[in-house]
């Protein structure tokens, strides 16, 4: 079956680490999406990529930094720029054109100490 | 960019009442999009809606947008407990998506 997987479901590290999240997706989608989701707030656009080798930030990009080297692939990774990195990273993903939904992976949540 | 508001903010109902859950937006909307999502777990997309005026139906779960597209209602009857989850609201602006801050459903058996 189609769809996207995000690794690990649980991630834990130290403060000052910078720490990798993977989603992949087998679904042949061109846009990609990584959203943090915090008590409270909803979820807020991290980053996008509508095609491989580009990508544009969202609305809270600062302390965070992707790639899209493969269509299947859009890791995120949260630098120790990044004040609060402790949250909920959910990872999306949806064809171009037209009004097509997001799907959504599983989500990983990260907790940093 | 585009401004989602939901209400309420959570609802807590006994099994078998209905529910309505709102999402206004701040500008004209041109794609609607519900989700329900569980605790601590991604999102479920439940349905799409463009035009003004249109209202669709899944199960016992049906979406309204106004005539004005800025305002989507989400109406649940008979609800069960498996309903139980945070419903979202969003709205896709350029190639963009944006989220309300969703709605935290409990229902009690």
């Amino acid at each position: 079956d189609g769809g996207i997987t995000q690794s690990p479901k649980y991630l834990f590290r130290k403060e000052g680490q910078n720490v990798t999240l993977s989603c992949e997706q087998n679904l042949n989608h061109d846009a990609m999406y990584w959203y943090r989701q915090d008590p409270g707030q909803g979820l807020r656009l991290i980053y996008y990529s509508q095609i491989v080798n580009d990508f544009q930030k969202g609305d809270i990009a600062e302390g965070y930094s992707v790639s899209r080297e493969k269509k299947e692939s859009f890791p995120l990774t949260v630098t120790s720029a990044q004040k609060n990195p402790t949250a909920f990273y959910l990872c999306a993903s949806s064809t171009t054109g037209g009004s097509s939904p997001l799907h959504f992976g599983n989500g990983t949540r990260l907790t940093v100490t | 960019s585009q401004e989602l508001e939901q209400s309420p903010q959570s609802l807590i109902v006994q099994e078998g009442k209905n529910l309505t859950i709102n999402c206004t937006s701040s500008k004209t909307l041109y794609g609607l999009y519900w989700y329900k999502q569980k605790y601590g777990e991604g999102l479920i997309f439940l349905m799409m809606l463009q035009k003004g005026g249109e209202e669709k139906s899944h199960e016992k779960i049906t979406a309204k947008l106004d005539e004005k597209k800025q305002q989507s209602s989400l109406h649940i009857t008979a609800s069960q407990p498996s309903h139980a989850g945070i419903y979202l609201c969003g709205a896709a602006t350029g190639n963009q998506f944006y989220f309300g801050t969703g709605t935290s459903l409990t229902v009690i058996p």
